[in-house]
């Protein structure tokens, strides 16, 4: 029952440093997807998946890679962290009928991982 | 393209006060409707959803009815507690589109 799982839980970054955060859900999602949320704003759209091996940009996916070789996971990758990269991110999956002419149900979202680049 | 307009926080009320947050959105077509609640230091989770013109999303006490003629979602509770003091979003999915559009957020604090 474990749902969208994200780590790492926090992370500190020096400027020009890279990482990667994981993203794994359980349940079958064919969709995933990477928000950030900087404080007193709501989220924003980084990158997001349909499948496995189809990916594409949001509204801010400058500085950020993503991959979906599998079902299950979705890492998100910054590559030469800024300090405007400070946020949190938000993993998220859901499921949509192929045809779609069943609605979407809605997302289920990670705990987070709180970022801070200095 | 989709918009969600939300309240403006941060609301601040009494315990068993009676609780009303607006949203309002823009759209093609019949998109479905969502309320989701972020509680200190979580991640979101799905309060409330509706799907088509009338249906009413219910979930702990919470509520809101899709009212297509006036595009809005509403939130609203009879009675609220010390444990609904949260950030609560208001977002759509546009039919055929799987991406969320998030309102910004309207901080609820509940005073015992």
């Amino acid at each position: 029952n474990a749902g969208v799982t994200q780590t790492p839980k926090f992370r500190i970054l020096k400027i020009g440093q890279s990482m990667t955060l994981q993203c794994t859900q359980d349940m079958n999602h064919n969709y995933m997807y990477w928000y950030r949320q900087d404080p007193g704003m709501g989220l924003k759209l980084i990158y997001y998946s349909v499948g496995a091996g189809i990916t594409d940009k949001g509204e801010v996916p400058n500085g950020y890679n993503v991959s979906r070789s599998t079902t299950e996971d979705f890492p998100l990758r910054l590559e030469l962290a800024a300090p405007s990269q400070t946020s949190v991110y938000f993993c998220a999956s859901s499921y949509s009928h192929p045809d779609s002419v069943v609605p979407n149900y809605g997302y289920t979202f990670g705990s987070g991982t709180r970022l801070t680049v200095v | 393209g989709n918009s969600v307009t939300q309240m403006e926080g941060p609301v601040t009320l009494s315990e068993e006060a009676f609780l009303t947050i607006n949203c309002t959105y823009t759209a093609t077509g019949y998109p479905s409707l969502f309320w989701y609640v972020q509680y200190p230091g979580e991640g979101l989770q799905l309060l409330l959803k509706a799907t088509k013109a009338d249906d009413k999303g219910s979930n702990k006490g919470f509520e809101a009815t899709y009212r297509k003629e006036t595009t809005s979602f509403h939130l609203e509770k009879g009675s609220v507690q010390v444990s609904d003091s949260a950030v609560y979003f208001c977002a759509l999915i546009g039919f055929g589109n799987e991406k969320l559009t998030f309102g910004t957020g309207t901080r609820l604090t509940i005073i015992p």
